[in-house]
Order: structure tokens, then sequence, then C-alpha cells
């Protein structure tokens, strides 16, 4: 079966533009996690997601940072106005439950330059 | 809070050397303890993971033992191989409201033949 899948897979943008990057999980996962890949600040946790609802968003850097997701499946993390800091690798993961006990699924990530 | 510390890298070992990659942790209650490995080019995979204290994960040669008295969780491999060469992420699991894993910085490991 598909693994976790993300696009775009590369993004450069310029400073104060808003990017969208998507992430289409596992079949039948009904967990879905953003996370955030930088050099400074390794991984780090953003958004957690239950179905469609988020019941922790308190890994959202900034209120410039938004996610959705829509049909227990596809999720969108929105930046608006980037700024260089911005630039990471965004990971998006996923598990058969939210009690998976930590056992997730990572995608292949989108890395984001921000000029 | 909780958090992961693992030891910085890189390691740079010899094939057929012996592994150990240190990692503790601070955490209120029983997490659950995992490694993650990135080959190069590749995406974050789940290496091994134990549940609870005295637990031993185990995975393609690697082991890890959920030490509670000492906090610890070190990777160990009595012989690498240049394949393993990547980096490995410890990380912890928080359930309940919050659902997760809170990483360590990443050890890059070089294995050279």
């Amino acid at each position: 079966g598909a693994g976790v899948s993300q696009s775009p897979s590369n993004k450069v943008t310029e400073k104060g533009k808003d990017v969208e990057l998507r992430c289409d999980p596992i079949s039948g996962h009904t967990a879905l996690y953003w996370y955030r890949q930088s050099l400074g600040q390794g991984l780090e946790f953003l958004i957690y997601f239950q179905g469609n609802s988020a019941p922790d968003k308190s890994g959202l850097p900034s209120d410039r940072f938004s996610a959705e997701r829509t049909g227990g499946s596809v999720s969108t993390l929105t930046i608006q106005r980037t700024q260089q800091e911005d630039s990471a690798v965004y990971l998006c993961a996923s598990s058969l439950s939210a009690s998976g006990r930590g056992e997730q699924f990572f995608g292949p990530g989108t890395r984001l330059t921000v000029l | 809070g909780d958090s992961v510390t693992q030891m910085e890298g890189p390691v740079t070992l010899s094939e057929e050397a012996c592994l150990t990659i240190n990692c503790t942790y601070t955490a209120t209650g029983y997490p659950s303890l995992f490694w993650y490995v990135q080959y190069p080019g590749e995406g974050l995979q789940l290496l091994l993971k134990a549940t609870k204290a005295d637990d031993k994960g185990s995975n393609k040669g690697f082991e890890a033992t959920y030490r509670k008295e000492t906090t610890s969780f070190h990777l160990e491999k009595g012989s690498v191989q240049v394949s393993d060469s990547a980096v490995y992420f410890c990380a912890l699991f928080r359930g309940g409201a919050t659902n997760k894993l809170i990483f360590g910085t990443g050890t890059l490991l070089a294995v050279q033949p």
C-alpha cells in the first residue's frame, strides 16, 4: 500500500508570500501530525489531527501558520506572509489511531526555502 | 516539560565496530520510547520501540532497553555496516491530549568501509 505522501517535495518562495503544503496520509489512518525539521531547532511538533479536528495546535509557531484536514484524510498546512525563519523541511506523519502509541509513519517531507 | 537529550554527532565508525548512541529523557509518568532513523534521501522511519520499563526493542541488529531508573534508552549495535549510515533520532511519546512525539536533536552516524 502507499505510504504518506507530501507535495510539493520542494518549494521556493519569496518572503511575504503565502504557501500551502499538502499531506496525504495512509488510507485508514485517523491521526495525522505535522512536524518541522530545521537546522537550529531539530524536529518540532506543530499540530495533531484526530479525524478532522485538531485537539493540539500547541506547536504552531505563530498565527501565520494554520492547518486543516478534510474528510478525515488530506491535510493542508498554510503559512501566510512567509519569513526566512520559516525555511525548513515540513514533515507529515500519520498513525492508525491516536492511541497508536507513537508509531507514526512519516512522509518524505516538503523542503521550504524562503528567499 | 518533557524532553529528550541524545549525544551530539557526528559519530564516525569503521565497519564492524560497536555502536552506542546515548539517549536520556525527562518525563512524568511512563512514556513510550522510540528510535527513528533517517537514511540519506529518505523519510523518517521507525527503527524500534519500547513501551514500558525494562522492555527491550530490537530491529535490524539494533537494540535499546527502556531503563526507568536511569531514564535512558541507549541505542546499541554490535557490528555496524556502511548501510547503517544515517541520522538516528531518539523520541518519547506522550499520549492523551497531546499525542505527539518529542524528539532529540538527532545523531549522524557515518560508517566507513
